[in-house]
């Protein structure tokens, strides 16, 4: 079974400038998370897609972050203007369902510095 | 606000030792606790507790959940180097919206 795909693994970029990040989750999951992880912190949620619908968006910065899974599988979150602080690992992750007791499965992730 | 405390935040230990790590959470109907190790970005899961299964073990790894104390330990024995990571505990609630995540432990096992 293939795992969980995200890309670019890293990215560098000057603030103000935008940036995007592809994941495509494990086949036939219907749920896909996006995290942030800041160093020395755990991960914290931006979105949950259940399908192609959001489910909780309510900690993304919705000024400058945005993200869409148009057909319910791959998803791209980006990020414009960026800032110095967005400098993180953005996490995807994927699971069969979401009221279940099934665990989430993490891609590798995206480095990204803003300098 | 759902919130999840993980005890201690670094620790250091020579190969063969014992460690206990801590998880201590806050959730409004708790449905979940999970275990996931962090070696370089991928969290990979280790363990879920529910109400159902309050003990798992595999290997040299075990973990117990406390419902009453609203806590849980991971437990390694005759630790490896490769042991050495981020062990992060997370927890969803009963509408399995999320996984809440701690701030996790790191686990250094020197030689």
């Amino acid at each position: 079974e293939a795992g969980v795909a995200q890309s670019p693994r890293y990215k560098i970029i000057e603030k103000r400038q935008s940036v995007a990040f592809w994941c495509n989750p494990i086949s036939g999951h219907a749920t896909l998370y996006w995290y942030q992880q800041i160093l020395g912190q755990g991960p914290k949620l931006l979105i949950q897609f259940q399908n192609n619908g959001v489910v909780d968006d309510s900690q993304l910065p919705k000024d400058r972050f945005s993200a869409e899974r148009l057909k319910g599988v791959d998803s791209t979150l980006k990020i414009q203007p960026a800032k110095l602080e967005d400098s993180a690992v953005y996490l995807c992750a994927s699971r069969w369902g979401r009221a279940d007791n099934t665990e989430a499965f993490f891609g590798q992730g995206t480095r990204l510095t803003v300098v | 606000e759902d919130k999840v405390v993980q005890s201690p935040l670094s620790l250091v230990v020579h190969e063969g030792d014992t460690v206990t790590l801590n998880c201590s959470y806050e959730v409004t109907n708790f449905r979940s606790l999970l275990w996931y190790k962090q070696e370089k970005k991928a969290p990979t899961f280790l363990f879920m507790l529910t109400s159902s299964g309050i003990e798992k073990k595999s290997g040299r790894l075990s973990s117990i959940l406390d419902k009453k104390e609203l806590s849980s330990i991971l437990n390694i024995t005759a630790t490896q180097t490769g042991d050495s990571a981020i062990y992060l505990c997370a927890v969803s609630d009963n509408y399995g919206q999320n996984f809440v995540f701690g701030p996790g432990t790191r686990l250094s096992v020197l030689p």
